[in-house]
Formats: C-alpha cells, sequence, structure tokens
C-alpha cells in the first residue's frame, strides 16, 4: 500500500507569514497532485505535478515535486486568513489506479 | 454543467438503518469514484467506476456497502444495517481520464452520522 505522509498536521501562522508544508512517500508516483478542503466541502484542485524536480507557481503558492517523484513540498508567502483550510496531497501511480490521499495539514492563519 | 452534485448533503440515521446517497458527476467525465473521510483523516478510497463497470473496490469496503452506476450516468452508494463506525463524510468524484492532467472534481460530499 502506498502511503502519502504530510507534515505538520496542524499549522498556526499569523497573516503575512510565510510557511511550507511537506508530503513524502517511500513510494514513486507518476504524478502528485495538491487540494485545498475547506469545512463542509469537498477538495478543490490547486495544481498537479509530473516531472522530478518540478516547479510550478500559482500566485502566492510555490509547489515543488521531487527529484525521485517521492516527495513534494508546498510554500507559501504572505499568508492571508483566506489561505485557511485543510491541504491535502494525492499520489497518482498510473492514472490507472485512485488517488491516494495524505492525511493533511489544517492551516490556519490569523488576521 | 454545475460540477459534480451529491444528495443529500446530511443524513442523520439509527443504527441498523439502510441509507443511500446520490452523486451525479460533472457529464463529460467518464470515471466516478466514492471516498470516505472522518474527521482528521484524508479521503480513502472505496470504489471507482469508468463508465457502467465498477473497476475496483477497496479491501476497506465491507459486503454491506455497494455502489451502482447505471448506464454510466449518476452513481448510488448504498450502506445496509448502518453501523456508528460509518459516521463520515462521503465524498464523490468524478474525472476525464483518471484525472492525471485535470484532476479529480470533488462534489460539497453527504455528511453521514449514526446514532
Amino acid at each position: 500500500t502506498q502511503l502519502l505522509e504530510q507534515s505538520p498536521q496542524f499549522l498556526s501562522i499569523q497573516e503575512g507569514e510565510n510557511l511550507t508544508v511537506y508530503c513524502n512517500s517511500s513510494s514513486v508516483f507518476s504524478s502528485l497532485q495538491w487540494y485545498r478542503q475547506e469545512p463542509g466541502e469537498g477538495p478543490v484542485l490547486l495544481v498537479t505535478v509530473v516531472t522530478g524536480g518540478e516547479v510550478k507557481k500559482l500566485k502566492r503558492l510555490t509547489f515543488q515535486f521531487g527529484d525521485a517523484r517521492k516527495d513534494s513540498s508546498l510554500h507559501i508567502t504572505a499568508a492571508q486568513p483566506g489561505d485557511t483550510g485543510l491541504y491535502l496531497c494525492a499520489g497518482d501511480n498510473s492514472g490507472n489506479t485512485p488517488l491516494v490521499f495524505g492525511k493533511g495539514t489544517r492551516l490556519s492563519v490569523i488576521a | 454543467d454545475t460540477g459534480v452534485s451529491q444528495d443529500p448533503r446530511h443524513k442523520i440515521t439509527k443504527r441498523g438503518q439502510n441509507v443511500t446517497f446520490r452523486c451525479d458527476p460533472i457529464s463529460e467525465h467518464n470515471r466516478l469514484y466514492w471516498y470516505r473521510q472522518t474527521l482528521g483523516q484524508g479521503p480513502e478510497f472505496l470504489t471507482y467506476f469508468q463508465n457502467e463497470a465498477q473497476l475496483e473496490k477497496s479491501r476497506l469496503l465491507s459486503d454491506r456497502f455497494s455502489a451502482e452506476r447505471p448506464k454510466g450516468s449518476f452513481s448510488t452508494l448504498e450502506i445496509q444495517r448502518t453501523e456508528q463506525g460509518d459516521s463520515a463524510m462521503y465524498l464523490c468524484a468524478s474525472s476525464l481520464d483518471g484525472g492525471r492532467s485535470y484532476g479529480y472534481t470533488f462534489g460539497s460530499g453527504t455528511r453521514l452520522t449514526v446514532v
């Protein structure tokens, strides 16, 4: 069974601070996806990273896929209260198997 | 198309009762997935369909759970003889070609409480 470990589990920061959350596995994935989930709603896709070493930017969010395609990180610059939510990483093995999700990092940004 | 719809949003049932949830995916998507999420956890895979064929079921899925996707459109998830441990958020998602390019589109979920 492929597992994705996310850290930290919880993070509470002040508005304007920077932060990084991690997604690690002992398995190789063909791609990793990051989702954000708000209370009472389903996860919403933020980004997909496919190539080892790939870096993608989405406004203040920077996503990186590890060279060996076993890990990924999400860096948020100048966090805002609207960034509050549960950040989930999900691994895709081939497109023919369902996504495997980590337990998520619950982020709270305080104004 | 307004995205993935799930009905009902909330369900409270007594232990031992049967419940059925419905999911309407994005019409162009050929794959439909069911996941379960409990507090503090990420979504756990239950089962998925490609068109009307059920391709995979998790070992977590007991024989009290059954899912259908007649005609490859909407899907239903039934839980028979509910137990308190079934209390969770049940999420439905759909995708085009496994979600590799565009990811999964999730519904807002059905929150089940078994009392």
